[in-house]
């Protein structure tokens, strides 16, 4: 069971514009700044978006966050098929259990 | 070339010991918070524990499933990160990443490639 939550899957056409959820609490997202990364099949992750909303040079424009309160999302418009992959949501979290925390995941597919 | 390599994963039975390495190039290692995240096959990630830099007393902290039993250690001069594993269960089998914090972004920006851990008898 992760800290944060998101949904285990999400999909979309080439194109379309989808959205990926992360929910979390007071003492992580609702304090602290969201990162977010991309995990390709059989890959490392990869930092796509920190700071709840800005991308590291090199990731398409196409990739946009944001956060409200205790949740965040990633945006992905302009769906592209090399977007099919495994998407993360992680924060600092105040309490002492556990430092860093990182949503369970969600795979999304490009139909 | 900015980047980590992970080494040092493998097959260990129950209640052996394990340590791994992250050796980073192309950036000031030193002043790096370096950490160990893990991911069990088919599942997500999971903060393992890092390393502060000297400045910060190379502060450590772990995740409750590891503390204890899993120590991180850092070499300056080698430019090297270190993941000390002990008393290791059949629930620490994953691929484990070492990763830079960049503080400024509060944010994991290099990754390594991942080293394979496998317990089992």
């Amino acid at each position: 069971q992760s800290v944060l939550t998101q949904p285990p899957s999400a999909s979309g056409t080439p194109g379309q514009r989808v959205t990926i959820s992360c929910s979390g609490s007071s003492s992580n997202i609702g304090t602290n700044t969201v990162t977010w990364y991309q995990q390709l099949p059989g890959a490392a992750p990869k930092l796509l978006i920190y700071n709840n909303d800005r991308r590291p040079s090199g990731v398409p424009d196409r990739f946009s966050g944001s956060k409200s309160g205790t949740s965040a999302s990633l945006a992905i418009s302009g769906l592209q098929s090399e977007d099919e992959a495994d998407y993360y949501c992680a924060a600092w979290d105040d309490s002492l259990s556990a430092p860093w925390v990182f949503g369970g995941g969600t795979k999304l597919t490009v139909l | 070339e900015v980047q980590l390599v992970d080494s040092g994963g493998g097959l260990v039975q129950p209640g052996g010991s394990l340590k791994l390495s992250c050796a980073a190039s192309g950036f000031t290692f030193s002043g790096a918070a370096m950490h160990w995240v893990r991911q069990a096959s088919g599942k997500g990630l999971e903060w393992v524990g890092h390393i502060r830099s000297k400045a910060n007393n190379y502060a450590t902290a772990y995740a409750a499933s590891v503390r204890g039993r899993f120590t991180i250690s850092r070499d300056d001069s080698e430019k090297t990160a270190y993941l000390q594993m002990n008393s290791l269960k059949t629930e620490d089998t994953g691929v484990y990443y070492c990763t830079r914090l960049w503080i400024g972004w509060s944010a994991f920006d290099i990754w390594g490639q991942g080293t394979m851990v496998t317990v089992s008898s």
